[in-house]
């Protein structure tokens, strides 16, 4: 069955620690990968997608992806954590096959301390 | 260009009654696709509408229906409110008519639904 797996619903860093975020998918096809942010009490927004090509992602807010097939994974990854990142992550799965159009991870809690 | 625009915010219903919650896509989008969020379980998806057809629909029971206009607004309905029902209800609009597709989905801020 096609899945989208996060590792750890949360996540705590220091301010200025590395930020990394887990993410893992089953499908024998690569499929298009997506992060998205959620603030609270807000929807979700794009931080950055994989489609083809680069297996390197930049997105906003100075996050990073790096897709590898070998792994199927698709970790979320940022230099130097700010107060600000603080927020709930999940990873996003568009499947080549079946019939929903993105399928979420559990999502991960990032907490950032000062 | 005006986001996705879900109405309203806040709801706090009673269990037995129903409700009908509604998301206006981003201008020149034609799929909206209705998600249910709840702690620990995530985003679950429960349907899709493109061109006022119902697309693809997640493994949620028939209380929950939705419906999409002429004019890409949508509308989902949820019928004999359990308590369970509790979640917050987020709309996305695509471009890309496919399922399989890089296209971002565009949220609105959601509808934090609360029955008790």
């Amino acid at each position: 069955a096609q899945s989208v797996t996060q590792l750890g619903s949360h996540v705590s860093v220091s301010e200025g620690a590395l930020v990394l975020l887990r993410c893992n998918y089953s499908s024998s096809v690569p499929p298009y990968l997506f992060w998205y942010v959620q603030y609270p009490n807000q929807g979700l927004q794009l931080l950055l997608k994989y489609t083809t090509g680069a297996t390197l992602v930049k997105g906003i807010n100075g996050f990073e992806a790096e897709f590898k097939k070998s792994e199927t994974s698709f970790h979320l990854t940022k230099p130097s954590a700010h107060m600000s990142d603080a927020a709930e992550y999940f990873c996003a799965v568009s499947f080549s096959s079946g019939n929903t159009p993105l399928v979420f991870g559990k999502g991960t809690r990032l907490s950032v301390i000062a | 260009k005006a986001g996705v625009t879900q109405t309203p915010r806040y709801l706090i219903k009673t269990r037995g009654q129903q409700v009908t919650l509604s998301c206006s896509p981003i201008s020149g989008h034609r799929s909206v696709s209705w998600y249910q969020q709840t702690p620990g379980q995530g985003l679950q998806f429960l349907f899709e509408y493109f061109s006022e057809t119902q697309r693809n629909k997640g493994n949620f029971p028939g209380r929950f229906s939705g419906r999409q206009f002429s004019n890409s607004r949508s509308e989902m309905n949820v019928s004999t409110l359990e308590l369970g029902d509790s979640a917050l209800y987020l709309c996305a609009s695509r471009t890309s008519v496919a399922t399989y597709t890089n296209t971002e989905a565009f949220f609105g801020q959601g509808t934090r639904l609360t029955v008790v």
